[in-house]
């Protein structure tokens, strides 16, 4: 089982905010990294530190991170938005890297 | 633009070993700053990072804790490409693989980007 857990499942309103979470202890020390998953693709990174977009990826992705708990936002939320998201950092003793189980975000 | 390029083969008999390249271009596989990355996925196991190898003066590599002692990874400067070597596989080890170059800032770690990936089939 994966030491950073996601809910596997997520909906939002379209143009709504919706908020995709991942607890694990490793974030009292790291930050999380956040890909975007659509069907047949590679993952693809949205954002990771503090609160960095690689190029391409729109401003309405932030993160953000409290306690045990990383959160990916998206502010106004589009259709091409759906798809799997997953987290990843590194374990809580720092020599791993594991990712999250994913959560699914629908776009109603 | 960095794009990597998977190849490999797509079935593997169990107990032989898996061997699938990298190649490179739009960077240097010994650059000081990047990781180059292997990651797999599959419906039981999710996305599982297997290791990686970088050059900071010297090679190093490091192995996730599921196959430390199964996997090799390492670089070809000439042809600026890296592998992935994992002995010994069960069906279990079915999945789609992935190569990643990996980077680290502001206390995170992020893969990106992603080769298209490639499903092996680890069956007689």
């Amino acid at each position: 089982s994966s030491e950073l857990t996601q809910d596997p499942a997520v909906s939002v309103a379209l143009g709504q905010t919706v908020r995709i979470t991942c607890q694990g202890d490793s974030f009292r020390r790291f930050y999380a990294s956040w890909y975007r998953q659509k069907p047949g693709q590679a993952p693809g990174l949205v954002l990771y530190g503090i609160n960095n977009r690689p190029s391409g990826i729109p401003d309405r992705f932030s993160g953000s991170r409290s306690g045990n708990t990383a959160s990916l936002t998206i502010t106004g939320a589009q259709a091409e938005d759906e798809a799997d998201y997953y987290c990843n950092s590194r374990d809580i003793s720092g020599t791993d890297l594991v990712f999250g189980g994913g959560t699914k975000l629908t776009v109603l | 633009q960095v794009q990597l390029q998977l190849s490999g083969p797509g079935l593997v008999k169990p107990s032989r070993t898996l061997s699938l390249t990298c190649a490179i271009s739009g960077d240097s596989v010994s650059g000081d700053s990047a990781t180059w990355n292997w990651i797999r996925q599959s419906p039981s196991r999710g996305l599982e990072w297997l290791g990686r190898t970088y050059y900071r003066s010297k090679w190093y590599s490091e192995y996730g804790g599921s196959v430390k002692s199964r996997v090799i990874i390492n670089a070809d400067t000439s042809k600026n490409q890296f592998s992935l070597h994992l002995n010994s596989v069960t069906p279990e080890d079915t999945a789609v693989y992935y190569c990643a170059r990996g980077g680290y800032r502001d206390n995170s770690n992020w893969f990106d980007p992603w080769g298209q990936g490639t499903l092996v089939t680890v069956s007689s």
